[in-house]
């Protein structure tokens, strides 16, 4: 069964600090993996997408990185900011479906 | 960039009745559109798949009498929970790809509370 799971649940930093958002997958057969930010009671916005053949994509102060070996990807969030605070998604899409398989999700929460 | 507009964005009904969403690609044709649904502090499930066209294609353990899909076009597809019930009470979105090599669109999503 695909499983993908998100560590930490939640998490709760002071402003500025740079942090790491980790997601970890089953299913070796990757075609590409996405980050979602979800504020609460609203849609998703999607924020980066790494093809099975990359290892990083940036965006900003966001960076993203996939070990498809390891089956691991991490969002690496520099200088936090409160407007950061939402619950991180991240989603994979195994090759030969268009089917995502979304991980549990990380509450981040960055204090003023 | 592509678009997908849902509505309503939020709706409360009452048990036994049914309910429609719709989700629109404004800028693009979507040939196929996924439906999930959130239950609080959950993450999002995958119901079904709608094909333009065609018949949706359901998960395991989604009542397919219960969430009517209809993808009758390319640009709409909607989700009708019929003869709703509290348990059915939840954060549906839909979702479409856009480009084959890049991610998926996704619609604000809909908080249906049924009393």
């Amino acid at each position: 069964k695909q499983e993908v799971t998100q560590i930490p649940a939640a998490l709760s930093v002071p402003e500025g600090e740079n942090l790491v958002l980790n997601c970890s997958f089953t299913d070796s057969a990757i075609y590409n993996l996405q980050w979602f930010r979800q504020d609460p009671g609203k849609g998703l916005t999607s924020l980066l997408l790494i093809q099975s053949s990359q290892r990083e994509q940036t965006s900003g102060r966001l960076n993203a990185s996939l070990d498809k070996s390891s089956g691991r990807s991490t969002l690496y969030i520099a200088a936090s900011q409160p407007g950061d605070s939402a619950t991180y998604l991240c989603a994979q899409r195994t090759s030969g479906t268009y089917k995502y398989i979304f991980g549990t999700g990380t509450r981040l929460k960055v204090l003023a | 960039g592509a678009v997908v507009s849902q509505h309503p964005s939020r709706v409360i009904c009452k048990s036994g009745t049914s309910v429609k969403i719709e989700c629109r690609s404004l800028d693009f044709q979507a040939t196929t559109m996924f439906w999930y649904r959130q239950f609080p502090k959950q993450s999002l499930m995958l119901m079904a798949t709608s094909n333009e066209g065609s018949k949706a294609t359901y998960e395991q353990g989604v009542e397919k009498d219960k969430f009517l899909i209809n993808h009758a076009s390319l640009t709409l597809s909607t989700l009708t929970v019929t003869s709703a019930h509290p348990e059915d009470s939840s954060f549906y979105i839909c979702s479409a790809p856009y480009r084959e090599f890049y991610g998926y669109t996704f619609g604000s999503g809909t908080r249906l509370t049924v009393v």
